[in-house]
């Protein structure tokens, strides 16, 4: 059965850090491109960032990119979201999220972990 | 970016109702479009891609249709289990984005 299960989420002082992780299981995770997406509270859903299957390739949204930084571990099959000078406007429920085939479709998700950006 | 308008924002219905839910793009995605499913306090659940491919162990009850920048998403006889949000999302080029979604409730 595949899983993701997300961690590292909490309550952070704007212009703080965060590490968040995704510890995946049920699938060959090293042969899948990964993606974190997010839900502020009350707004829809906001894809954040990918990461190819090898980290060749990684993608952000301009409202993240030069402050975020995604990463995985292919040997722990684990995803991360560096989060560096964090913003009110981060609020958020952040989930990973695998993506099928070459294409972003995301079929398999986190249950979410939220952070909180707030003094 | 590509914008993508998705309506009504939120609908009742029936038990046993047919619901169509729309979906707009800013511009021409060809097929590039997923439809997702988001119960309270659950991971988002993918229901259709490619605009009318349906996942694997999704109900049949569940379609989708449309190309290029029109696309719609249709319950054929809504069940109780079906309250939720629906979003869809584009992946014709990055950023890949979501409509703000579609709350549907039992009337």
């Amino acid at each position: 059965e595949v899983q993701l299960v997300d961690s590292g989420g909490g309550l952070v002082q704007p212009g703080g850090s965060l590490r968040l992780s995704c510890s995946a299981s049920g699938f060959t995770f090293s042969i899948y491109d990964m993606n974190w997406v997010r839900q502020a509270p009350g707004k829809g859903l906001e894809w954040v960032s990918f990461i190819s299957s090898t980290s060749s390739a990684t993608y952000y949204a301009d409202s993240v990119k030069g402050r975020f930084s995604i990463s995985r571990d292919n040997a722990k099959s684990s995803l991360y979201l560096q989060m560096n000078s964090l913003r009110a406007e981060d609020t958020a429920v952040y989930y990973c999220a695998r993506a099928q085939s070459a294409a972003a479709i995301f079929d398999f998700w986190g249950q979410g972990t939220l952070v909180t950006v707030s003094s | 970016d590509i914008q993508m308008t998705q309506s009504p924002s939120s609908l009742s219905a029936s038990v046993g109702d047919r619901v169509t839910i729309t979906c707009q793009a800013s511009q021409d995605i060809s097929n590039y479009l997923n439809w997702y499913q988001r119960k309270p306090g659950k991971a988002p659940k993918l229901l259709i891609y490619a605009a009318s491919n349906l996942e694997t162990g999704v109900p049949s009850r569940f379609s989708g249709s449309g190309s290029g920048t029109d696309f719609t998403f249709t319950i054929s006889s809504l069940q109780p289990e079906d309250i939720a949000t629906y979003y869809c999302q584009h992946y014709e080029n990055r950023p890949w984005t979501f409509g703000q979604g579609t709350k549907v409730e039992i009337k």
